[in-house]
């Protein structure tokens, strides 16, 4: 158990629709970073906040939007779906003290299956 | 850009054998390197990284890897594989100035008794 937590784990819905992915990074954790993972894209980063301000952004759709809230848990929400946004997709946390890098090692969730039909 | 490169999208071994997974990555600089599994429903874990300094990286579970900056490679080795290491298996590169990291496509492993 990475200590990092998803809900939910499963999501099934329907195209056009909106839905709200939800993490919960490990305790004393201030970045959190969303990847996707899909069968044609791979794993791929999508987006980074730290402390509640966006750090680093990745190939991330305009229909997708995340924030981090006061509490550090973030939300990565998905709109105006598409069947192409079927995939996993997963939030990690780390320290993530400035200036470190990737010696803020990520911490992963067990990730959230959306399925758009 | 960076970009990582597992030439191997599925391997098959019996358990007890020896185990190689290549991983070859782009990068201009010296880079970061790192090798997560991903167990079926699972979240990634990692298993080793490299930063700097001895190019043979211990990691957890009996993983090891080798940087070889000459090949660009940081192949990942298990002298016997059992059972339980049957996973998918991620290498990545990250960079100094920014905390994302990139992932190759993954290597299946199945394991056979």
């Amino acid at each position: 158990d990475s200590g990092v937590t998803q809900t939910p784990k499963h999501l099934i819905t329907a195209t056009g629709q909106r839905v709200t992915l939800r993490c919960s990074p490990r305790s004393g954790d201030l970045s959190v970073y969303w990847y996707q993972q899909s069968l044609d894209q791979g794993l791929q980063f999508l987006i980074q906040y730290y402390n509640g301000e966006e750090r680093a952004k990745g190939n991330i759709l305009e229909r997708f939007s995340a924030q981090q809230f006061p509490d550090l848990h973030s939300e990565l929400n998905l709109s105006s779906l598409e069947l192409g946004d079927s995939a996993l997709y997963f939030c990690a946390s780390s320290v993530g003290a400035e200036g470190q890098g990737p010696y803020n090692e990520q911490f992963f969730g067990p990730g959230t299956r959306l399925t758009v039909l | 850009a960076q970009s990582v490169t597992q030439p191997d999208i599925h391997i098959t071994v019996s358990e007890g054998a020896s185990l190689e997974l290549r991983c070859n990555y782009s990068y201009g600089a010296t880079p970061y390197l790192f090798w997560y599994v991903q167990s079926p429903g699972q979240g990634l874990q990692l298993l080793l990284k490299y930063f700097s300094g001895d190019t043979l990286v211990q990691g957890i579970k009996g993983f090891e890897a080798e940087f070889k900056r000459s090949q660009s490679s940081f192949n990942l080795r298990k002298p016997s594989v059992h059972w339980s290491d049957a996973a998918e298996y991620f290498c990545a590169v990250g960079s100094y100035n920014t905390d994302k990291l990139i992932f190759g496509t993954g290597t299946r492993l199945q394991v056979f008794p």
